[in-house]
């Protein structure tokens, strides 16, 4: 069975970095798709992210500037690195598995998700 | 961005009533979309995939038609474990985007 476990701070100061790592288990990270999606308190999802499987990447825009994904292959999981942060910021954060075949994309598989607060 | 904009915002239903959900896009998406449910403190999970397809194991009350910009989910008999929050979300463009989620209630 597949799953996916974020894991993180959990409290971050205004204009430093987050870093967050999705550990991938019972499958190989090397064979899919991978994606971060947060959601602020009582909000919607918003699409961080996605890293293929070929190492390439796609950022939502308006994080562009501040966000770097990269995975280990090596321990198997996926990691975000959000720099800059702002009480904007804070929200649950999730990784999750993109199943892309032929014309269907959607998340098939998602981590349990991790608060990230950004307070001083 | 292509905007997503679900109605309503929250609903509340009785058990065994129809529920419908619906789901605009700024522009035309054909069949891209995706329905997500999430329960009170969980991660979403699919429901629906490219509009109308039932992802597997998805009770067959739940259902997705639309195409182009309008979209709707119903619920055919709503059940007390349908509570929770649903997600419409397209994938004709990056970025992906989610609708803002409509909130679904018991009375």
């Amino acid at each position: 069975q597949v799953q996916l476990r974020e894991s993180g701070p959990g409290l971050v100061k205004p204009s430093e970095t987050l870093s967050l790592t999705c550990a991938v288990s019972g499958a190989s990270i090397k064979t899919d798709n991978w994606s971060w999606i947060r959601q602020p308190a009582g909000k919607g999802l918003e699409w961080i992210g996605r890293l293929y499987s070929t190492g390439d990447t796609n950022y939502n825009p308006s994080l562009q500037s501040r966000l770097t994904m990269s995975v280990d292959t090596a321990n198997n999981h996926f990691s975000l690195k959000l720099t800059s942060l702002t009480a904007a910021d804070t929200a649950v954060y999730y990784c999750a598995r993109d199943h892309i075949e032929g014309d269907y994309w959607y998340f098939d598989l998602w981590g349990r998700g991790t608060l990230v607060i950004v307070s001083s | 961005d292509i905007q997503m904009t679900q109605s309503p915002s929250s609903l509340s239903a009785s058990v065994g009533d129809r529920v419908t959900i619906t789901c605009q896009a700024s522009h035309d998406i054909g069949k891209y979309l995706n329905w997500y449910q999430q329960k009170p403190g969980e991660a979403p999970n699919l429901l629906i995939y490219d509009a109308s397809n039932l992802e597997t194991g998805v009770p067959s009350r739940f259902s997705g038609t639309g195409s182009g910009t309008d979209f709707t989910l119903a619920i055919s008999s709503l059940q007390p474990e349908d509570i929770g929050t649903y997600h419409c979300q397209q994938y004709h463009d990056l970025p992906l985007t989610f609708g803002g989620g409509t909130k679904v209630e018991m009375k």
